[in-house]
């Protein structure tokens, strides 16, 4: 079965700093990955996925994550944060051919002025 | 194109009684897939339909618990006989078809507390 790590369940950071948000996965076969977004009592939205082809992906608002084969990795990086990054952030991931998603626990990402 | 929509958006049940979740998916959106979210915890996998049928209903707990995609109408979560520890958001999710692109949209969540 698949299993998905956010080590981090809180992050402080001050607003204009860079950020790393940390996702570790386990899996024997392919797969994709995922980066949502939770705002307060809102459902999650997609910030960011990998499916295919260059490991580097970025979302409109200046997020990117890099999927790492080797370390079963797919962390999300940031490197200027503003306050209205505050929220929690979930790292997915959803086997080739299938479309069960497992949540990782989330991070909570707080941005301070 | 509106989104996912679910309702209630807060549902209060006293333990025994019965929960009915309900979520209209998108336009369009044929598969509906529902999660669980346990307070400081990720969504949890619980079921996934097409109209008319549960294509993997592996993350559902085997009693009191039974979803439905009816050929018109929302998809039904329900929740018999509730107890404390079903207390959680329930967050539906939909996509257009299974082999696109594997993105799911998520509605804003039920969040049923049982008292």
């Amino acid at each position: 079965a698949q299993s998905v790590t956010q080590l981090d369940s809180q992050v402080p950071v001050f607003e204009e700093a860079p950020v790393e948000l940390r996702c570790n996965y386990s899996s024997s076969v392919s797969v994709y990955l995922f980066w949502y977004v939770q705002y307060p009592n809102q459902g999650l939205q997609l910030l960011l996925k990998y499916l295919s082809g260059s490991t580097l992906v970025e979302s409109i608002n200046g997020f990117e994550a890099e999927f790492n084969k080797s370390q079963t990795s797919f962390h999300l990086r940031k490197p200027s944060v503003h306050i209205s990054d505050t929220a929690e952030y979930f790292c997915a991931v959803s086997e080739t051919h299938f479309n069960k998603f497992y949540f990782g626990s989330g991070t909570k990402l707080n941005v301070k002025p | 194109n509106a989104g996912v929509m679910q309702n209630p958006r807060h549902l209060v049940r006293r333990r025994g009684q019965e929960a009915r979740l309900r979520c209209s998916p998108m336009k369009g959106h044929s598969h509906v897939y529902w999660y669980r979210q346990l307070p400081e915890e990720g969504l949890k996998f619980m079921v996934y339909l097409q109209k008319e049928n549960i294509i993997d209903e592996s993350g559902m707990p085997k009693e009191r618990f039974s979803a439905e995609f009816p050929k018109e109408g929302p998809s039904i979560l329900r929740i018999q006989q509730v107890v404390r520890g079903d207390s959680a958001a329930y967050f539906c999710a939909s996509s257009p078809a299974r082999d696109s692109s594997y993105e799911q949209y998520f509605g804003p969540g039920t969040r049923l507390t049982v008292t």
